[in-house]
């Protein structure tokens, strides 16, 4: 009940083109939904993250979608650029003094 | 964002001896800080979560007299790694929680353990 399950594992997308991560969630007590994105090497970059309260939220090129009834939320990478090119990693979380739950990540790479 | 440093960023050492990875919130206070391991192409693994002037809780498997966690103040966590091997050879990353949910990682700390 505490997983979060990630798709794809990895994703190669032509420049200029979106990228899409999915990830589902089986326990309903969660309500934060963060988004991060790490380099190799680098910790992980806090990215855009999603409350239930609404069903998308976008932040330049980066947009959440939220699906509370199917327990499904997604990432989308519009006009994705080879500087894209990083591990995504969903994660979620109930308010308050408790761990994320990250997804396993995906390997995005964004070819010319 | 806020920010979240970590030193070193990466540390060799001899098997049997211990290192410390010190994680600070730049600028803001962090009652909360957590503590990951990650290994290659894996995703993160929560090690323990320290509150400021409390003692951590450790996930299930890890060994708290291993990985001592200090969170002296509301600003710093240091991770202790005692009697290193090479299988604890690793990316250890901290975060800390800002406000109700955010958590901001630090840059990482690669440990190898010859």
């Amino acid at each position: 009940q505490q997983q979060v399950k990630q798709s794809p594992q990895s994703l190669i997308v032509q420049k200029g083109g979106i990228s899409i991560i999915n990830c589902a969630y089986e326990n309903t007590a969660f309500d934060y939904f963060p988004w991060y994105q790490q380099f190799p090497g680098k910790g992980p970059a806090l990215l855009i993250a999603i409350r239930p309260d609404v069903s998308e939220k976008k932040e330049g090129r980066f947009t959440i979608s939220f699906n509370k009834s199917a327990k499904q939320f997604s990432l989308h990478i519009m006009d994705s650029q080879p500087g894209d090119s990083a591990t995504y990693f969903c994660a979620a979380t109930v308010s308050g003094n408790t761990p994320l739950v990250f997804g396993k990540g995906t390997r995005l790479s964004v070819i010319a | 964002g806020a920010v979240v440093s970590q030193h070193p960023s990466r540390v060799i050492c001899k098997s049997g001896t211990s290192v410390k990875i010190e994680c600070r919130s730049l600028d803001f206070q962090a009652t909360t800080m957590f503590w990951y391991r990650q290994f290659p192409k894996q995703s993160l693994m929560l090690m323990a979560t320290s509150n400021e002037g409390s003692k951590a809780t450790y996930e299930q498997g890890v060994e708290k007299d291993k990985f001592l966690i200090n969170h002296a103040s509301l600003t710093l966590s240091t991770l202790t790694v005692t009697s290193a091997h090479p299988e604890d050879s690793s990316f250890y990353i901290c975060s800390a929680r800002f406000g109700v949910n955010e958590q901001f990682f630090g840059p990482g700390t690669r440990l190898t353990v010859l």
